[in-house]
């Protein structure tokens, strides 16, 4: 089993719409959690960590669920600049994180 | 200030010949990182370097060696290419290596093994 899965999508929403997706992870003793994002062809860049209280920043809201080992991403008021793959990504120990393979989200016009 | 850089870009090899990739940051951050990244799966850790003068291997360390030249630089030595290392190679780096901190990466190299 994957330490870390991830629906990889793709979803297709139109401009201003809300999109949620999830990932799970499989090692109850991990600490830290993440959202990188991915552009096509290019390098992952940090998104927002993951509080246990979950969080937002701007129209984006992470959330995490401890007991179901899952955590989310919600992305309200859809941009095209939003059109990427978001990479959920783990640390259970200093120095290694474990990553999804990624959800591709495309918003069109 | 660049960041991290990798170079080169793009690469293509024969099965058996050797390549080193390079990469540097900038930011005077003490621990790096060499992952690859191949279709369908996610970022997996090939070595890691926690700070100058120490290296350590990940998850997928086999066929591959790094040195750690200095705090900048971090490099990646394919000693006898294999079509199963076609991937694209990312470079990171983060402050301290902390399970909370934002790794930062550079723009990858895309590597085919013929």
């Amino acid at each position: 089993r994957k330490e870390v899965e991830q629906d990889p999508g793709p979803f297709n929403v139109p401009e201003g719409a809300t999109v949620a997706f999830n990932c799970t992870y499989s090692n109850s003793a991990s600490q830290s959690f993440f959202w990188y994002r991915q552009d096509c062809r290019k390098e992952p860049k940090l998104l927002m960590s993951v509080y246990s209280s979950g969080n937002e920043d701007g129209r984006f809201t992470a959330q995490l669920n401890r007991a179901s080992q899952y955590i989310s991403l919600l992305i309200r008021d859809s941009k095209l600049s939003d059109s990427a793959t978001y990479l959920c990504v783990v640390a259970r120990d200093d120095y290694k994180l474990s990553f999804g393979a990624g959800t591709t989200v495309t918003v069109r016009a | 200030n660049a960041g991290v850089t990798q170079t080169p870009k793009f690469q293509v090899l024969k099965t058996g010949q050797s390549m080193t990739l390079q990469c540097a940051q900038d930011m005077n951050h003490n621990s790096m990182y060499w992952y690859r990244q191949d279709p369908g799966m996610g970022l997996r850790l090939i070595y890691y370097s926690a700070s100058e003068g120490t290296t350590d291997k990940g998850e997928v360390p086999n066929g591959y060696n790094v040195s750690r030249l200095n705090k900048r630089e971090f490099s990646l030595r394919l000693e006898s290419a294999a079509p199963s290392q076609t991937s694209v190679y990312f470079c990171a780096s983060s402050e301290t290596g902390e399970r909370t901190d934002t790794q930062y990466f550079g723009p990858g190299t895309r590597l085919t093994v013929l």
